[in-house]
């Protein structure tokens, strides 16, 4: 079955250390999207990708970059960790014709990447 | 597991009663509305979607009503069942079409009780 996992499940790190979180889907779907999770805040986007070497910035994007030169894959990496960025990671995915960013079915999450920053 | 954390408003239910989950969206030009279930420990799970030229959509055991002019969804849930003890989120779209313009709610946890 196609599906979409994230690695790792648990990390903790310090406060400096480059850290990249890996998500990979297997339904070739063009859109790709990085959430973060924190109490009192729903979903958050950080940043997201409508195709290959297409990626764009959410709305809490500050401290995270992505790549996309793949269909499957759209690390996370957080170039300085900070204690604020300790929280669950959330990778989606959703099919879509190339490069718009629309959408015609629903998002398909993952299972969360727990970061903590010490 | 991941998840969102313990400090959610929480409903709790009997196991065979009907539930009631209601949210309060923000922006009136939101044309889109989903509601996902997300159980603890894993990712969350679209349950049903609803536009904004409906005001009430059925499907397996869900429905979902919406009330444009108060800003109001609401998801029942006939019949609960322990497996569905999990946090649930409404989330709204602008741009039906556009996935990156979805924004969602804080959630409320489900507890049913046997």
């Amino acid at each position: 079955d196609a599906e979409i996992t994230q690695s790792p499940r648990h990390k903790i790190t310090e406060t400096g250390r480059q850290v990249t979180l890996a998500c990979h889907q297997t339904w070739n779907h063009n859109n790709m999207f990085w959430y973060r999770q924190d109490l009192g805040h729903g979903l958050r986007l950080i940043h997201y990708s409508y195709g290959v070497q297409d990626t764009n910035k959410g709305e809490v994007s500050d401290g995270y970059s992505v790549s996309r030169s793949n269909t499957e894959d759209l690390p996370l990496t957080l170039e300085s960790a900070a204690s604020s960025q300790t929280s669950v990671y959330f990778c989606a995915s959703s099919e879509g014709p190339l490069g718009t960013g629309k959408y015609t079915g629903e998002l398909f999450f993952g299972e969360g990447s727990r970061l903590t920053v010490l | 597991g991941e998840s969102v954390g313990l400090h959610l408003p929480t409903l709790s239910v009997q196991e065979g009663d009907n539930s009631i989950i209601n949210c309060a969206y923000s922006n009136s030009a939101s044309d889109y509305f989903i509601w996902y279930k997300q159980e603890s420990g894993k990712g969350p799970q679209f349950i049903i979607d609803i536009r904004s030229n409906m005001d009430k959509r059925q499907g397996q055991r869900v429905t979902v009503l919406l009330n444009k002019t108060v800003k109001h969804l609401s998801l029942q849930i006939a019949a609960t069942q322990p497996g569905d003890s999990a946090v649930y989120f409404c989330a709204e779209n602008p741009d039906t079409g556009t996935a990156s313009k979805l924004t969602f709610g804080t959630g409320t946890r489900l507890q049913v009780t046997l």
